[in-house]
């Protein structure tokens, strides 16, 4: 069964600094991986989709890193903004278990003016 | 972008009503459509996976009879809380799979959410 996990859990940074959320998975079996934020009583926003086949990709100030030999996924937020205060959550799509989308529970960002 | 549309957005019932909640993708046709629930500081756990056509396939513990899901069409699928009891408040979360293509590639939409209140 596929159990995806994130730390940390919660974070607060300065703004302007760097930052890095990381994701774990226990089932390499996968189709692609997905960061989503989520503002709070919100829905959510895809922020990256990485295919099991590509080791990163890249929007604006966001990189996602996948190694899914290891089950290891990071999201790199550079100089970051209050803007970016949210949870944010990683998805991966399975290919055992009828090809279900499993969530990690999440990292609430703080970023402090 | 794709965009998925729910409404309502928010709605409050008594105990015991049944309360449907519609799910729309409305410039893409969504061969498969997902709901989830996310509870107060946890995260969105599948509930069922909505087939245009076809039965809904629900997950372990979720009863079907008590959250009846219609995919009627390529844009529209609808999930109704019968008898809604207070355990049943909660965020409702759609999201859609465009149709064709590569589909384990593709991305899901998601839905704004509706909050549901059972008092």
């Amino acid at each position: 069964k596929q159990e995806v996990t994130q730390i940390p859990a919660a974070l607060s940074v300065p703004e302007g600094e760097n930052l890095v959320l990381n994701c774990s998975f226990t089932d390499s079996a996968i189709y692609n991986l997905q960061w989503f934020r989520q503002d709070p009583g919100k829905g959510l926003t895809s922020l990256l989709l990485i295919q099991s086949s590509q080791r990163e990709q890249t929007s604006g100030r966001l990189n996602a890193s996948l190694d899914k030999s290891s089950g290891r996924s990071t999201l790199y937020i550079a100089a970051s903004q209050p803007g970016d205060s949210a949870t944010y959550l990683c998805a991966v799509r399975t290919k055992t278990s009828y090809d279900k989308v499993i969530f990690g529970p999440g990292t609430s960002l703080s970023v402090i003016p | 972008g794709a965009v998925v549309s729910q409404h309502p957005s928010r709605v409050i019932c008594k105990s015991g009503t049944s309360v449907k909640i519609e799910c729309r993708s409305l410039d893409f046709q969504a061969t498969t459509m997902f709901w989830y629930r996310q509870f107060p500081k946890q995260s969105l756990m599948l509930m069922a996976t909505s087939n245009e056509g076809s039965k809904a396939t629900y997950e372990q513990g979720v009863e079907k009879d008590k959250f009846l899901i219609n995919h009627a069409s390529l844009t529209l699928s609808t999930l109704t809380v019968t008898s809604a009891h207070p355990e049943d408040s909660s965020f409702y979360i759609c999201s859609a799979e465009l149709a064709g293509g590569h589909r384990y590639q593709e991305t899901q939409y998601f839905g704004p959410g509706t909050r549901l209140l059972v008092l």
